[in-house]
């Protein structure tokens, strides 16, 4: 079993939709949880942190709920230049060494 | 003004032969990283590396090795390449190792072996 794990998608919708992403990760001493996003060709980048008592930037909400070790980003209003892999990510190691989901691939269309 | 970067952006080679990889970071940050993301698009973390302690993952055979000049710079050694060594090898870096250090990836170097 992977350490964590993603639907891989594609996920296609269209613009100005809410889409939802699932993370699940097998690590109970996980400490600390992150989506990345990674455009094609790109590197990753933070899209924000997950705290156990959620976080909400702009259109972003993720949620964390430790108890089923599941991760969860929503994205409300859909642009086209949302299109891009979401990476799930999680820590429980020391050194800050971040363990990644496969990535789930979201394309958003006119 | 490139906050983490690497060079070279692509790098073609054959099988056993030795290369580096190098990468600069111009934000001050304490820690720096390796991460192999291969053809599957999964991303692994190999070295986590500050100026007290070098943190590799066990799974990185030994051909793999870090070396850091300066704080500034973590290049990526690696010998006698195998074919399963092409993937795209990032770079990243954090101001310190907490874990929830946001970190900041370079661009990626692009290596096929041949």
């Amino acid at each position: 079993r992977k350490e964590v794990e993603q639907d891989p998608g594609p996920f296609n919708v269209p613009e100005g939709a809410t889409v939802a992403f699932n993370c699940t990760y097998s690590n109970s001493a996980s400490q600390s949880f992150f989506w990345y996003r990674q455009d094609c060709r790109k590197e990753p980048k933070l899209l924000m942190s997950v705290y156990s008592s959620g976080n909400e930037d702009g259109r972003f909400t993720a949620q964390l709920n430790r108890a089923s070790q599941y991760i969860s980003l929503l994205i409300r209003d859909s642009k086209l230049s949302d299109s891009a892999t979401y990476l799930c990510v999680v820590n429980h190691n020391a050194g800050n060494m971040l363990t990644f989901g496969g990535g789930t691939r979201l394309m958003v269309k006119p | 003004d490139t906050a983490v970067s690497q060079t070279p952006k692509y790098l073609v080679t054959q099988m056993g032969n030795d290369k580096s990889i190098k990468c600069e970071q111009n934000l001050g940050h304490d820690t720096m990283y390796w991460y192999k993301q291969d053809s599957k698009k999964f991303l692994k973390i190999m070295f986590s590396y500050n100026n007290k302690e070098l943190i590799i993952n066990e799974t990185v055979p030994n051909r793999f090795s870090p070396k850091s000049p300066d704080k500034a710079h973590l290049n990526l050694h690696i010998n006698s390449l195998e074919l399963g060594d092409s993937a795209v090898y990032f770079c990243a870096s954090s101001q310190e190792s907490g874990v929830w250090e946001t970190q900041y990836f370079g661009p990626g170097t692009r290596l096929l072996v041949l």
